[in-house]
């Protein structure tokens, strides 16, 4: 089955400063790359995602890009804002979403 | 309705006892999705529906563990004979039409047994 890793597993930045996390893959058939924020208390919520005819994809703030030959694919949050602070989520999916271990940003004031 | 549901939002049960959580999804969803987020931990895959297809239940962690949907809609999720290590955030999510079309999650119910 299909095997996530996700690196850091937290990380500070200074607000207005940009944020970046990583994620491997194992199997070669996934073809979607879904990025999931979680905040306390509530369900992880989409904020962007990529399929494999793609190799990045930018929405306001949020990027993300995908390396199909060497299976990994990054989350780029620039500028970032308080509100940013939360635990994310990368995804990768044949049939069903396998998750990584989740990375929390902490956004420093 | 507008998101999916789930209920209870919070469970507290004595171990051995059997507990139900239910999963109300966005209509029209015709894919359903039950997964584990044990205490700082990522999410579990433990459940999947498709359609009028048989449930992919790959992920259940043992016999204690069943679940259901009803008429391809509302699906509960059963635990017999709970035990301690069964406390968790159980989070059902649905999708338009599988995978490919994103998943919305529920608020999840938190299980604690004690």
């Amino acid at each position: 089955g299909e095997n996530v890793e996700q690196h850091p597993s937290t990380l500070s930045v200074q607000e207005g400063d940009s944020a970046v996390i990583k994620c491997t893959y194992s199997d070669s058939a996934s073809n979607y790359f879904p990025w999931y924020k979680q905040e306390l208390g509530k369900g992880p919520q989409l904020i962007i995602d990529i399929r494999s005819n793609v190799g990045e994809k930018k929405d306001q703030r949020i990027a993300v890009t995908l390396n199909k030959t060497a299976k990994h694919f990054s989350l780029h949050i620039t500028e970032t804002q308080p509100e940013d602070s939360a635990v994310y989520f990368c995804a990768a999916s044949d049939e069903k979403l396998t998750f990584g271990t989740g990375t929390r940003l902490t956004i420093i004031p | 309705g507008a998101g999916v549901s789930q209920s209870p939002s919070n469970k507290v049960t004595e171990k051995g006892k059997d507990v139900e959580l239910r999963c109300d999804p966005i209509s029209g969803h015709t894919a359903l999705y039950w997964y584990r987020q044990s205490l700082g931990q990522g999410l579990e895959f433990l459940i999947y529906f498709q359609g009028n297809s048989a449930p992919d239940k790959s992920g259940l962690p043992s016999d204690r563990f069943s679940a259901e949907r009803t008429g391809g809609s509302v699906s509960t999720l059963t635990i017999q004979r709970t035990q301690q290590e069964d406390s968790a955030v159980y989070l059902c999510a649905s999708s338009l039409a599988g995978h490919l079309y994103g998943y919305t999650f529920g608020s999840g119910t938190r299980l604690t047994v004690v």
